[in-house]
């Protein structure tokens, strides 16, 4: 399979603890996005890196959120210290620079369930 | 600040019956337009895009999609649905200059057969 893939896919964690999920977008695209989303609602933007440049942040990614793409392929995204608030599923998605490049691609996401 | 309304929220359709979801935005530079489709338990698949030309675009499945730049709107339609169309559609917007999409709250859509 050559989409964007994500892992875990689930996890559960005890509040107060620290969590990672990574992302590999399709291989070609330089650009990759995290989104959160919540039951009954739509994606909500987190962040966006062009190659390993973080160009934009959310208001909504408080200082306990982090996100990494280290080598401008694949990205991390950290969350220290959960709070039940932050149960959600978290969405991969990524895009070109090309003449398709406002076409992004979506992940099958990662669920969190903080208890 | 964009935003993106998807006024029905929940809509239950027999099969063979004509669909049509509404999808406003609130942006006034030039905009790229998509839906979205999430089958249960599966992740978000691009169902159609504008970019520019003809406002009337087709899309996968038999949909398709109107922009009317002077109503800001950017409309889902397919003539006759059938009970595996069942699944959430998002309407999002992406700002040529910002490069992400911000998303509608969704309509769940029902297919009884």
């Amino acid at each position: 399979d050559t989409g964007v893939s994500q892992d875990p896919r689930h996890k559960i964690t005890k509040r107060g603890q620290n969590v990672t999920f990574r992302c590999d977008p399709i291989s070609e695209h330089n650009r990759l996005y995290w989104y959160r989303q919540t039951l009954g609602q739509g994606p909500e933007f987190l962040t966006y890196f062009q190659n390993e440049a973080q160009l934009e942040k959310s208001r909504l990614l408080s200082d306990r959120f982090s996100a990494e793409r280290p080598k401008g392929s694949f990205s991390t995204l950290e969350i220290q210290r959960t709070e039940q608030g932050d149960s959600a599923m978290y969405l991969c998605a990524s895009s070109s620079s090309g003449a398709t490049g406002n076409t992004i691609y979506f992940g099958e996401g990662s669920w969190l369930t903080v208890v | 600040a964009q935003s993106v309304s998807q006024h029905n929220h929940h809509v239950i359709l027999s099969e063979a019956a004509s669909l049509e979801l509404g999808c406003n935005y609130s942006y006034g530079g030039t905009v790229n337009l998509f839906w979205y489709v999430q089958y249960p338990g599966q992740h978000l698949q691009l169902l159609l895009k504008y970019f520019s030309g003809d406002p009337l675009v087709k899309g996968i499945k038999g949909f398709e999609a109107e922009f009317i730049k002077s109503k800001f709107s950017f409309n889902l339609r397919k003539p006759s649905v059938q009970w595996s169309d069942t699944a959430e559609y998002f309407c999002a917007v992406m700002d040529t200059g910002r490069r992400a999409l911000t998303f509608g709250s969704g309509t769940r859509l029902q297919v009884q057969p």
